[in-house]
């Protein structure tokens, strides 16, 4: 099984550009979130979905950030414009129903906005 | 609402030393709790978990976690310290129900030799 897959892995911009990270869930897997872990914030939890439909967006910090499902093997995350204060590491995890909520993380995207 | 205290930011143990890595949890409902290690520039694997089954669990490279009740604890251990457990924890809770974990703020874990 290759796990979860995140794509880039690092990726460094200038302010006011659209950035995209992209997420591969286990295959099967009905759920799917996205997280964004910095120094001074820890992990939060930005949006999550269950068989593509998002569930909870209450964490994406503003409208700036959206993120998309299009199918079960691929999700998105978009921020448009980027600022220096979205640099951080962007992580998707992906989750089974019926698996006492166990999630499976991936290795994380680096992002820098210059 | 369900919440987690991790405490104590940071841990330093000497190598071959015992490791103690608090966690307190507050759910209304019986929980689900994990244990999560993130490596450096790694994203997080889990460790070990509870799912109501017995009391003390046991996990990877000789961690294990016991689950008390009484004192709404999941505090993890590993009875001597290697060099690399070098990392961040976290312990993180669910209930029965399609809900995200909740994570704790995390705990750095420095190993001295």
């Amino acid at each position: 099984d290759a796990g979860v897959i995140q794509s880039p892995r690092h990726e460094v911009t200038e302010m006011g550009q659209e950035v995209t990270l992209r997420c591969k869930p286990i295959s099967g897997h009905d759920y799917l979130f996205w997280y964004r872990q910095t120094m001074m914030r820890g992990l939060e939890l930005l949006i999550y979905f269950n068989n593509n439909v998002p569930i909870d967006d209450s964490g994406m910090p503003e409208d700036r950030f959206s993120a998309k499902m299009p199918n079960a093997s691929f999700s998105t995350l978009k921020i448009q414009p980027s600022e220096p204060r979205d640099s951080a590491v962007y992580f998707c995890a992906s989750s089974p129903t019926g698996a006492y909520n166990e999630q499976f993380f991936g290795p994380g995207t680096r992002l820098t906005v210059l | 609402a369900q919440s987690v205290t991790q405490l104590g930011s940071h841990v330093s143990v000497s190598e071959g030393a015992l490791v103690l890595l608090r966690c307190n949890y507050s759910s209304s409902v019986p929980p689900y709790l994990f244990w999560y290690v993130q490596y450096p520039n790694q994203g997080l694997q889990l460790l070990l978990k509870y799912t109501s089954a017995a009391t003390l669990v046991k996990g990877i490279n000789d961690f294990e976690a016991e689950f008390k009740k009484s004192e709404t604890s999941f505090h993890l251990t590993k009875p001597s310290a290697h060099m690399s457990d070098a990392a961040e924890y976290f312990c993180a809770v669910s209930h029965s129900g399609n809900t995200p974990l909740v994570f704790g703020k995390g705990t750095r874990l420095s190993v001295i030799a």
